[in-house]
């Protein structure tokens, strides 16, 4: 069973760009949700998606967008890149919406701001 | 509201010795609780989770973690330290509302000294 896959792995954008990452879920999950993380910060909750809806969403500007597909994927996208926004953004799937299942993560998009 | 505290963010053991990872969380609900691990440039992996039962929660590798609602903890432990231990561990709360989504504390960073 494939697991979680995210595009690019890693990717170099300048301020003021915009970038969108790719999450492909587990076969038969129907909850995303996504995850920055930086070294000062931590994992923080950006938002997820349960049947092409966004179910929850985290504390960040609405630079940070994301949508869901009918076949599950997911992809978030990130305008007006700042300095700021340099960090892995990882995906992780679920059979169950909400935080009462496990997570599957992908293995993450490190976006450099530069 | 939910939140996780996780205690030390560097935890150095000796190869062989014990292994306590401290997590405290605070939660309005039932808590679904989760520790994840993740090694260098990859994505979170699930040890172990409690959602109800037995409070006493084995999980991968060896670790297990004992939820006690009293205290509102649930440390990791595991009883003989590996190398291949050496990584970031991760507490994690959720609920079974599917309005709760999965918070993670800032993470330990487990050092194994041969």
């Amino acid at each position: 069973k494939a697991g979680v896959t995210q595009t690019p792995r890693y990717l170099i954008k300048t301020r003021g760009q915009q970038v969108t990452l790719s999450c492909s879920p587990i076969s038969g999950h129907r909850s995303v949700s996504w995850y920055q993380q930086t070294p000062g910060q931590g994992l923080q909750f950006l938002f997820e998606y349960f049947s092409e809806t966004q179910r929850n969403k985290g504390n960040f500007p609405g630079r940070f967008s994301g949508r869901q597909f009918s076949n599950s994927r997911s992809e978030m996208n990130v305008s007006t890149l700042e300095l700021g926004d340099s960090a892995l953004y990882l995906c992780a799937s679920s059979l169950s919406q909400g935080g009462a299942g496990e997570l599957f993560f992908g293995e993450g998009s490190r976006l450099t701001v530069l | 509201a939910q939140s996780v505290t996780q205690l030390g963010s560097h935890v150095s053991v000796s190869e062989g010795a014990l292994v306590l990872l401290r997590c405290n969380y605070s939660s309005s609900v039932p808590p679904y609780l989760f520790w994840y691990v993740q090694y260098p440039n990859q994505g979170l992996q699930l040890l172990l989770k409690y959602t109800t039962g037995a409070t006493l929660v084995k999980g991968i590798n060896g670790f297990e973690a004992e939820f006690k609602k009293s205290e509102t903890s649930f440390h990791l432990t595991k009883p003989s330290a590996h190398m291949s231990d050496a990584a970031e561990y991760f507490c994690a709360v959720g609920g079974m509302d599917s309005s709760y989504k999965l918070i993670f504390g800032s993470g330990t960073r487990l050092l194994v000294r041969p």
